[in-house]
């Protein structure tokens, strides 16, 4: 149970394209999803926490109109890299947590955006 | 800031052997604790938990042991396999889940 499901694995395209990625949990319900991003060898980083049927939280430094969060059901959240430029390139990773609070978050298997 | 972090970035270890990955944090509000194994190109598969009212909790071949005195977490992996082989994140969670520098554990045949 509490499979995460994320789409597309890979995305490759050029300077100044928007990108969608979908993050759907296929077996439960998600009131609250997770988006980070984890740079080639360092640990991940919340980049916001998405609220279904409300404005996502940012942490600092992250710019919301850069990426766009959108959690339009219980199952399903998408993050869109607009304009997205080389330094946006990374490995992006959603998850979704069964509850509230202390509870285990899963994982999806991430993006790999590369823009040239 | 108060963070989460690994004493050693990687670890080596012969196959059937004992590992033993460990964790510092310095939040002391923190009171929910997970393991996490991510493998190359894959998001963070979840191992095991362990809440601050608990010191040690077992599951299938690993153990978690927490130490709030000293703010330490460990991970024991036993009888290490080669799909053991993979990076390893401590992480804690206050309002939310913050992730450690993580440890990269090789298993050797």
């Amino acid at each position: 149970g509490a499979v995460v499901s994320q789409h597309p694995s890979r995305v490759i395209c050029k300077s100044g394209t928007s990108v969608k990625i979908e993050c759907r949990s296929l077996d439960f319900q998600a009131t609250t999803m997770f988006w980070y991003r984890q740079f080639p060898k360092q640990s991940l980083m919340l980049m916001a926490t998405s609220n279904e049927g409300s404005k996502a939280t940012y942490e600092q430094g992250v710019e919301k109109d850069k990426f766009l969060i959108n959690h339009a059901s219980l199952t399903l959240s998408t993050l869109t890299v607009t304009s997205a430029h080389p330094e946006d390139s990374s490995f992006y990773i959603c998850s979704a947590r069964v509850g509230q609070g202390n509870q285990p978050q899963h994982f999806g298997d991430g993006t790999r955006l590369s823009i040239l | 800031g108060e963070s989460v972090g690994l004493h050693l970035p990687t670890l080596s270890v012969q196959e059937g052997d004992n590992s033993i990955i460990n964790c510092a944090y310095s939040n002391s509000a923190s009171d929910y604790f997970i393991w996490y194994k991510q493998e190359s190109g894959k998001g963070p598969q979840f191992i095991i938990d362990i809440r601050s009212n608990m010191d040690k909790r077992q599951g299938q071949r690993v153990t978690v042991l927490l130490n709030k005195t000293v703010k330490h977490l460990s991970l024991q992996i036993a009888a290490t396999q080669p799909g053991d082989s993979a990076v390893y994140f401590c992480a804690e969670y206050d309002y939310k889940l913050s992730f450690g520098a993580g440890t990269t554990v090789t298993v050797r045949a």
